[in-house]
């Protein structure tokens, strides 16, 4: 069954330290989102990415996060210089057609901010 | 701004009884997901609910939607200690989900 993977599944960085998270959505999928759970809390959304471009962030998104689709089948998060704050499970996923189905995601990458 | 609203946020229940947990959200929508979270997982997804009415069943959940009361409910029967894990409901804002905060069950023995 397609799935959506994550690399790293744990990061430890040291705060100010750029990180960089990679998902590869389903083959098939046109939309692409980042979400992430501060452990114990609810999932956040962050961006989603349809057509090589942002469609909607979230005020969480701030000017410290970027994404890009370099390639054609990966998805990347980019947290220029890490916080404390960062330190949460971050959730890519996808969907073929948000519209009428589901979103699809992968295992979580978990970051550690020292 | 959308606002969803879980209740309860933590459960415990013995296995064998019926409950139902309470999605209420703030804005009109006309998608709700439900997802189960276990511990250190991800997201799995199990029901979508596209429009008002919607009834969807799989095993001992039953999920509904009302979107004239922007209410949503997942209705566990007959529970058992597998069902034991954090429920989210979501619902669509834009291009993205707001998650509520979550569920926590817990079914004993």
């Amino acid at each position: 069954e397609p799935e959506v993977t994550q690399t790293p599944s744990h990061q430890v960085t040291q705060m100010g330290q750029e990180v960089i998270l990679r998902c590869v959505p389903i083959s098939n999928h046109l939309y692409f989102y980042w979400y992430r759970q501060i452990l114990g809390q609810k999932v956040e959304f962050l961006v989603s990415f349809y057509n090589n471009e942002i469609s909607e962030k979230s005020e969480i998104f701030d000017d410290q996060f970027s994404v890009e689709r370099p390639d054609g089948s990966n998805f990347t998060l980019k947290i220029r210089s890490t916080k404390l704050e960062d330190s949460a499970m971050y959730f890519c996923a996808s969907s073929f057609r948000p519209q009428s189905g589901e979103l699809f995601f992968g295992e979580g990458s978990r970051l550690t901010v020292l | 701004e959308l606002k969803v609203e879980q209740n309860p946020l933590f459960l415990s229940m013995q296995e064998g009884k019926n409950y139902t947990i309470y999605c209420n959200y703030s804005t009109t929508s006309d998608r709700l997901y439900w997802y189960r979270q276990d511990p250190g997982k991800s997201l799995e997804s199990l029901f979508v609910l596209l429009s008002n009415g919607a009834v969807k069943q799989e095993g001992r959940l039953m999920a509904s939607l009302d979107t004239k009361a922007r209410l949503s409910t997942l209705h566990i029967t007959a529970a058992v200690h597998d069902l034991s894990a954090t429920y989210f409901c979501a619902v669509v804002r834009a291009d993205g989900l707001t998650f509520g905060k979550g569920t926590h069950l817990i079914i004993q023995p």
